[in-house]
């Protein structure tokens, strides 16, 4: 099946600074999502990105298709921020998504 | 609009015990997921259903797991006899449906969280 990689896998930020996390996948894909897991354990869409650039307040995606990529910008960073960010992606024809194993993300105030 | 909604959110059984999670998708969304969430992982697909229909249960271990969508609306995944390794977090997931290439946005219920002893 489709490798998904994420990176880093752990990430430790003082509140107010910016961040990159990036999602690589080993197939062409037709559906790309991003998903913030709250301490609570709840998945909380946070884009759903396909191609091209999407920007929601402080946090921005882009996702390259073609160069089998996707970055998530944080920006500011809160220490609400914290969690475990996924990358889910959908192969053509598959009709069902495959995960990543997140970037766990602490944001200290 | 009301999300995913899943119940119970915890359940602590012993092993060999019987359990079952039920699930109510986002209303007119067609298709829905059960997965499996190990501490530390992402998400694992158990099963998908296109209405009614199970569509992909290829990684649902079959001897003991169960789950069906009657009326494709809401859903529940059983486990009988549950083992110490089933000890993991169950989410529903829904999207509006298929058109063969692609699913939709997926929206996750706030899951349920099993611990088996």
């Amino acid at each position: 099946g489709i490798q998904v990689e994420q990176s880093p896998p752990d990430l430790i930020l003082q509140e107010g600074a910016n961040s990159t996390l990036r999602c690589n996948f080993s197939d062409s894909v037709n559906n790309l999502q991003w998903f913030h897991q709250n301490p609570w354990g709840q998945l909380i869409n946070l884009f759903y990105i396909p191609s091209g650039t999407k920007q929601n307040g402080r946090l921005s995606a882009t996702t390259v298709a073609t160069e089998r990529y996707s970055l998530l910008y944080i920006s500011s960073s809160q220490t609400t921020d914290s969690g475990v960010y996924f990358c889910a992606v959908e192969v053509w024809n598959f009709n069902k998504f495959y995960f990543g194993s997140g970037t766990k993300l602490n944001v200290k105030p | 609009e009301a999300g995913v909604v899943q119940s119970p959110r915890y359940k602590i059984i012993e092993k060999k015990q019987p359990v079952a999670f039920w699930c109510n998708p986002i209303s007119g969304h067609n298709t829905l997921y059960w997965y499996r969430q190990n501490l530390g992982q992402g998400p694992e697909l158990l099963i998908r259903y296109e209405n009614e229909e199970a569509v992909d249960d290829s990684q649902l271990p079959k001897d003991r797991f169960s789950a069906e969508r009657l009326k494709g609306v809401d859903s529940t995944l059983k486990i009988q006899p549950a083992e110490l390794g089933d000890s993991a977090v169950y989410l529903c997931a829904s999207s509006l449906g298929t058109s063969g290439t692609n699913t939709g946005e997926l929206f996750f219920g706030e899951g349920s969280r099993l611990t088996v002893l």
